[in-house]
């Protein structure tokens, strides 16, 4: 089952804007990760934000947190081209009986930037 | 070079026919997981291991099977139960349980039945 669920699925914007992409989980979480995804190409990660926090900031990325509404947001500022890619978000899930946790993905955000 | 890699990049496999697809880390990770990607889809989980000689299945297990002989290996054997195997698979490891600590990706497999 998926955990988060991105929105929107997809989004164009013109090169220089802010990329906005939210993330809404179901269960309750210890972190929330963004990570992207290059067209066939494997996952990397951007960001993990803590429970605990409610705003995170790595270069042009910036990360909220609301674990009242159990939703999250990525925001990429000035974007450029490069930035064209598949954004998911992940959360841990922890399992009831042995105290395992495992890493589950959203569906993504398709991010396109127009030159 | 630290990384996990995959291999192959590209794999046929005919109807009733077992593949087993690579996935070597020298990250000196505890945990690693496969994951399965269709087109346009997110990607979801298949086994995951926390611990050497010990793996748990994930949302869609059916039809694969793995092993944890060693830290740094982790194959995916995809058996002839799996009725649609097509995909895109992707290898991934983290220092510790799960998602405490970020995950490093390997380049993934895109597996075809012809």
């Amino acid at each position: 089952s998926q955990q988060g669920e991105e929105d929107p699925q997809a989004l164009s914007i013109q090169e220089g804007e802010n990329a906005t992409m939210n993330c809404s989980y179901k269960t309750s979480i210890n972190n929330l990760q963004w990570y992207r995804q290059n067209s066939g190409r494997g996952l990397v990660h951007l960001i993990l934000i803590r429970s605990n926090e409610r705003e995170k900031h790595s270069g042009r990325l910036r990360v909220t947190l609301d674990t009242s509404k159990k939703s999250s947001s990525l925001l990429i500022t000035a974007s450029r081209a490069a930035d064209t890619a598949s954004y998911f978000c992940a959360t841990d899930a922890r399992q009831s009986n042995f105290g395992n946790e495992k890493l589950t993905f959203g569906t993504g955000t398709r991010l396109t930037i127009i030159p | 070079d630290g990384g996990i890699t995959q291999s192959p990049k590209y794999l046929f496999r005919k109807e009733g026919q077992n593949v087993t697809l690579s996935c070597e880390q020298n990250l000196n990770h505890d945990a690693m997981y496969w994951y399965r990607q269709d087109p346009g889809q997110g990607l979801r989980l298949i086994y995951y291991s926390q611990i050497v000689n010990d793996f748990q299945k994930g949302d869609i297990a059916e039809g694969y099977s793995v092993s944890r002989e060693k830290k740094e290996s982790f194959p995916l054997t995809v058996t002839s139960a799996q009725k649609n195997p097509t995909a895109f698979y992707l290898c991934a490891s983290s220092i510790g349980r799960a998602a405490l600590r970020e995950a490093f990706f390997g380049q993934g497999t895109r597996l075809t039945v012809v």
